[in-house]
């Protein structure tokens, strides 16, 4: 298997634009998990899907940002409008069933905006 | 709400020592999961070992060790004949297993590893 794929690698923009930031978990697993890393705060889940259906987005830090996943093997993180203080790592993670054997990380994005 | 505390921000040891890192945990559940991450400079996350609370046995994986001390809420994490491959971010990780399952992270120590 790939693992968890991000896309892209690294992203910058400017202040005020949209940004998509994309995942595909690996095949079969059914939890889907959005985390943001920063030097201040760490690492911090955003938000996390159980079979494509949102259970717990109460750490999405405002509603400039959306998350969705429409299908098992695709997920999304939108940023509208992006401010600098939205530059971190994001983490997508993935893993099946109850969580007992951790989280398949991706490579991360790294989010700069200008 | 769970919480994870790494105390230690930074080490530093020689190439082949055996270096021991600190974890302690927060938590009013009795069954949950632990685990190491560990992050280096390519940024990926990998899971280096992983402890089940209600085993008392510790687990090891070649290198690595886990102290598990439960009543105590600690959890540390042992790496012998250290190398410089080991050079990364190491995050000690809980998730429980009532309500939401959501692994916690600590806020890491950077671990570096001298020739």
């Amino acid at each position: 298997d790939a693992g968890v794929i991000q896309s892209p690698r690294h992203e910058v923009t400017e202040m005020g634009q949209e940004v998509t930031l994309r995942c595909k978990p690996i095949s079969g697993h059914d939890y889907l998990f959005w985390y943001r890393q920063t030097m201040m705060r760490g690492l911090e889940l955003l938000i996390y899907f159980n079979n494509n259906v949102p259970i717990d987005d109460s750490g999405m830090p405002e509603d400039r940002f959306s998350a969705k996943m429409p299908n098992a093997s695709f997920s999304t993180l939108k940023i509208q409008p992006s401010e600098p203080r939205d530059s971190a790592v994001y983490f997508c993670a993935s893993s099946f069933g109850t969580v007992n054997y951790g989280y398949t990380f991706g490579s991360g994005t790294r989010l700069t905006v200008v | 709400a769970q919480t994870v505390t790494q105390s230690q921000p930074e080490m530093s040891v020689q190439e082949a020592e055996t270096v021991t890192l600190s974890c302690t945990y927060d938590t009013s559940e009795s069954n949950y999961y632990l685990f190491w991450y560990k992050q280096p400079p390519s940024r990926q996350m990998i899971l280096v070992i992983r402890q089940e609370a209600y085993k008392q046995q510790n687990a090891t994986e070649n290198r690595f060790s886990v102290n598990f001390q439960k009543a105590a809420k600690s959890f540390s994490l042992k790496i012998s004949d250290s190398q410089l491959g080991d050079t990364a971010m190491y995050f000690c990780a809980f998730i429980g297993l009532q309500g939401a399952q959501k692994l916690v992270f600590g806020q890491g120590t950077r671990l570096t590893i001298n020739p």
